[in-house]
């Protein structure tokens, strides 16, 4: 069974069109994340989640709207896609913060090709 | 803000060999450290984790070290394989909402 599962893994679409990435994790964790990693292969947090509640927001274009329906999915919409949204976008989990023993499990990423 | 950086950035090595991969961070206020391995299209693979009070951690042919203190990890692979071709990343959780900041990778292969 994947503890982390993206779809789609594959996404090819026109600028300006909107999509959704969807993630499940089956963990039972209460924490989730969305990264972003770009063409040099550089990974950056985009949101996390703890319990449906935005924790973290970092500085990222109001086009990505993540939304939890419930603590084990974590869904990415983006409005308006440009070029540079171009990228591996990956779905992680983990209990919620317990100091040194917080562990991040990852899906398998979702490459997202605008054009 | 936390910086992490891997030396090399790639490596290449016949199959047999011991090697060394190094991580290094500039905030030492972490709470722990992970070595992942990315494969070619595909997802991060947890490999060890290590806690901010430990030195090191082993896990078969893999072992991490950690110096908090001087912002230093590394690891090390014993007996290189062709299936240990991979890139490995380092990440180290420097914050109370779990964070994690990667450093950009050492892209290894091994050749028979």
């Amino acid at each position: 069974d994947t503890a982390v599962s993206q779809t789609p893994k594959y996404l090819v679409t026109q600028m300006g069109n909107d999509k959704s990435i969807k993630c499940e994790q089956n963990l039972g964790h209460d924490t989730m994340y969305w990264y972003k990693q770009d063409s040099k292969k550089f990974l950056k947090i985009m949101f996390s989640y703890n319990n449906k509640e935005l924790i973290i927001n970092e500085t990222v274009p109001n086009r990505f709207s993540p939304k939890s329906p419930d603590k084990a999915h974590l869904n990415l919409h983006i409005n308006s896609l440009e070029l540079g949204d171009s990228a591996v976008y990956f779905c992680a989990s983990s209990r919620p913060f317990r100091g040194g023993l917080t562990e991040a499990f990852f899906g398998q990423g979702t490459r997202l090709t605008v054009v | 803000k936390q910086e992490v950086t891997q030396i090399p950035a790639a490596l290449s090595v016949p199959e047999g060999e011991n090697l060394v991969l190094n991580c290094s961070f500039t905030d030492s206020a972490i709470y722990n450290l992970q070595w992942f391995r990315q494969d070619p299209g595909k997802g991060l693979t947890s490999l060890l984790l290590i806690q901010s009070s430990q030195r090191e951690q082993t896990s078969g042919r893999l072992n991490a070290s950690l110096d908090k203190s001087s912002g230093r990890s590394t690891l090390y692979i014993a007996a290189s394989q062709p299936g240990d071709s991979a890139t490995y990343l380092c990440a180290v959780r420097g914050s109370t909402l779990g964070r994690l900041y990667f450093g950009r990778g050492t892209q290894l292969t091994v050749w028979p």
